[in-house]
């Protein structure tokens, strides 16, 4: 099954309010990658993850690695049009190399 | 500008007619990957090549065939595509392992008739 689960599946906001998707491994991972679908186009790299507990920010996003290596969050804040698609982790397991379920965002101007 | 190029980007094919899918790159990276990605899902790890060591995903079928003859190219090999092998289909690469950043090329969508 799914080993890779992010909530929620769906997210609609107004544009300016913030937005938070968690993602959810079942084993633990040994790094946690972002990426970023716009509509009708190809994943996007952000950033990756390493150490247990690692933050790290890029303007209005904010990325976090939980401290047992097996779940990860996403938060932008204040939200803008341009910030619309799906997001994605992504996670080696050691064994197979997943991506999440993805969250899409909707960004309601 | 370096990147990742798949040719075709639209892709017919009939029930049980092999169709092969590429990809190429300038970027001159180690590994390359395929990734099959159905509406509104996940892209999903079919295989990758690091040089010239390929690996499979343990659940990709026996459908699905990959040949990288150089660093550039890459293919993707459907023998007998079946209405559900209907997907986008990402090409991406990365300097090293899987603990690096992928680069992904637009995609092939292919349509099975």
């Amino acid at each position: 099954g799914q080993q890779v689960m992010q909530i929620p599946q769906y997210q609609h906001v107004q544009e300016g309010e913030d937005f938070t998707t968690y993602c959810n491994s079942s084993t633990t991972l040994s790094n946690i990658q972002w990426y970023k679908q716009r509509p009708g186009g190809h994943p996007v790299f952000l950033i990756q993850l390493v150490k247990s507990g690692e933050v790290k920010k890029q303007k209005r996003l904010t990325f976090q690695f939980g401290e047992a290596k097996k779940n990860s969050s996403l938060h932008i804040t204040a939200t803008q049009t341009t910030d619309v698609g799906t997001y994605f982790c992504a996670g080696d397991t050691g064994n197979q190399f997943y991506f999440g379920t993805g969250t899409s965002l909707t960004v309601i101007p | 500008d370096a990147m990742v190029i798949q040719n075709p980007r639209y892709q017919v094919t009939q029930f049980g007619k092999p169709v092969t899918l590429s990809c190429s790159q300038t970027l001159n990276h180690n590994v390359m990957y395929w990734y099959q990605q159905k509406s509104s899902q996940a892209p999903k790890l079919l295989f990758h090549y690091y040089d010239k060591d390929f690996n499979n995903e343990a659940d990709t079928p026996d459908n699905f065939q990959s040949r990288r003859p150089n660093t550039s190219f890459c293919f993707l090999d459907i023998r007998s595509p079946g209405l559900g092998d209907a997907a986008m289909y990402l090409c991406a690469t990365s300097r090293a392992g899987r603990a690096y950043e992928q680069y992904f090329g637009p995609g092939t969508r292919l349509t099975v008739t």
